[in-house]
């Protein structure tokens, strides 16, 4: 089941936060957040586990719903550098697995 | 470059030749994954190897499709009789074993295109 992305785009001025959701339908293990600009390959930014973590990388963070099985993204005072596709990626149960990736989030940032 | 590899990073071909790409992985890692991306979508999951053992294939992954991974270090994907609907960019991504997470890293990509 792939995982919901929301919203589709997003454009900001330079400096604005952003939220982006992904949202599964199944229960999840863990949830693995990538950026990916064009022509490149996708970038780790960051993981999170079943029970409601939430982690912080520079001014990204991100949380895990367990109970929704939702996870929120957050980009704060945005730079220009954070441009690009955001894509979720889901694991079902612990191991190993393979990612099931959302369709994506553009995000837009303007000077 | 300590990162994941791959090559060819573009390969254009006729339908129906067979094509062959190649995947490094980050050296410590013993897991190594295949993914495909076509415009506008998320990567889709192909399949991965734990060392050299393939333990999960996707029902994308048809039987044109078919992949290595000889001695638990680099991989290789080879499609046959390829088709205008294999054109997409195929992804590697590595990760190391660990008791909680699976961080995968993913590799440039090589950007096949079947005419």
């Amino acid at each position: 089941q792939q995982p919901v992305q929301s919203p589709q785009a997003v454009i900001l001025r330079e400096g604005e936060d952003a939220v982006i959701n992904c949202s599964s339908s199944k229960a999840l293990y863990s949830v693995h957040w990538y950026r990916q600009k064009h022509g490149e390959a996708p970038v780790f930014l960051m993981i999170l586990l079943k029970g409601g973590e939430q982690k912080g990388h520079d001014k990204i963070s991100a949380s895990f719903n367990e109970k929704k099985q939702q996870s929120s993204l957050y980009l704060t005072a945005s730079q220009l550098s954070y441009s690009g596709t955001y894509f979720c990626g889901t694991e079902r149960r612990g191991g190993a697995d393979g990612l099931t990736f959302g369709k994506g989030t553009h995000l837009i940032i303007q000077p | 470059d300590t990162g994941v590899s791959q090559n060819p990073r573009h390969k254009i071909t006729k339908r129906g030749q067979n094509v062959t790409f190649r995947c490094d992985p980050i050296s410590e890692h013993n897991r190594l994954y295949w993914y495909r991306q076509t415009l506008g979508q998320g990567p889709e999951f192909l399949t991965y190897f734990q060392n050299e053992a393939q333990l999960e294939k996707s029902r994308l992954l048809s039987d044109r499709f078919s992949a290595e991974r000889p001695k638990g270090s680099f991989s290789t994907l080879e499609i046959q009789r390829t088709e205008q609907g294999d054109s997409a960019m195929y992804l590697c991504a590595s990760s190391l074993k660990r008791a909680s997470y699976n961080e995968q890293f993913f590799g440039p990509g090589t950007r096949l295109t079947v005419l």
